[in-house]
């Protein structure tokens, strides 16, 4: 089955331990990205990746690291997670940044 | 940051009436304007890409318009049941068609 899918769904922590949620898709795709949603400022773009080893900040990156080692795999790094950075996030992959996007089924974090 | 803005932020609607919403976006450098229905509890789904000004795209009852010299594109749904009750979102490519922007959604509710 096509899909993207991301772990932890659900995270609990505090301040400053570090955490990666990783996302992987099944599709080929070489456009991957990060979004979070906040409620009233729907999704955000944290980071993006337009291939293997090519990653862009988006419009909310700090705070955040990502890799793109695989073509399959976008791991989301939180070095030092802070209260703010509590929120849905969502993983999704496309074809070409033109293309459709394909959502992860997202993970909801909490930083105490 | 691009604006890309939806209105209204939310809607409620009669089952079996006709509604419409709007996503307007900026009309310098676009490349692709994309809208995704976002259940509650799932994740964003893609709905259309559309790129050429005038375009028109359907699915059902699910219809949308788009006018890139002007930025704006509209969301039609003749007929709405409950089942189409939804955030709907809006996103705009532009320039060099690697960043994606999301408007904050219309909630439509339909009542039975």
């Amino acid at each position: 089955e096509a899909q993207v899918t991301q772990n932890p769904r659900y995270l609990i922590t505090v301040t400053g331990k570090k955490l990666t949620v990783t996302c992987s898709q099944n599709m080929n795709h070489e456009y991957m990205s990060w979004y979070r949603q906040d409620p009233g400022l729907g999704l955000r773009q944290i980071y993006y990746s337009m291939n293997v080893e090519v990653t862009d900040k988006g419009d909310v990156p700090e705070g955040y690291k990502v890799s793109r080692k695989e073509k399959r795999n976008f791991p989301l790094i939180l070095e030092s997670p802070s209260p703010n950075q509590t929120s849905l996030y969502f993983c999704a992959s496309s074809f070409t940044a033109g293309g459709e996007q394909f959502f992860g089924p997202g993970t909801r974090l909490t930083v105490l | 940051i691009l604006n890309v803005e939806q209105s209204p932020q939310s809607l409620h609607v009669q089952e079996g009436d006709s509604t419409n919403f709007t996503c307007s976006f900026p009309s310098s450098n676009f490349y692709a304007l994309h809208w995704y229905r976002w259940e509650t509890a799932k994740s964003p789904e893609a709905l259309f890409v559309m790129t050429l000004n005038g375009d028109e795209k359907k699915k059902g009852r699910i219809s949308a318009t788009l006018n890139t010299k002007e930025g704006y594109s509209y969301l039609y749904i003749k007929g709405s049941q409950p089942e189409d009750s939804a955030t709907y979102l809006c996103a705009s490519l532009t320039g060099s068609a690697r960043q994606l922007t999301f408007g904050s959604g219309t909630q439509l509710t339909v009542l039975p």
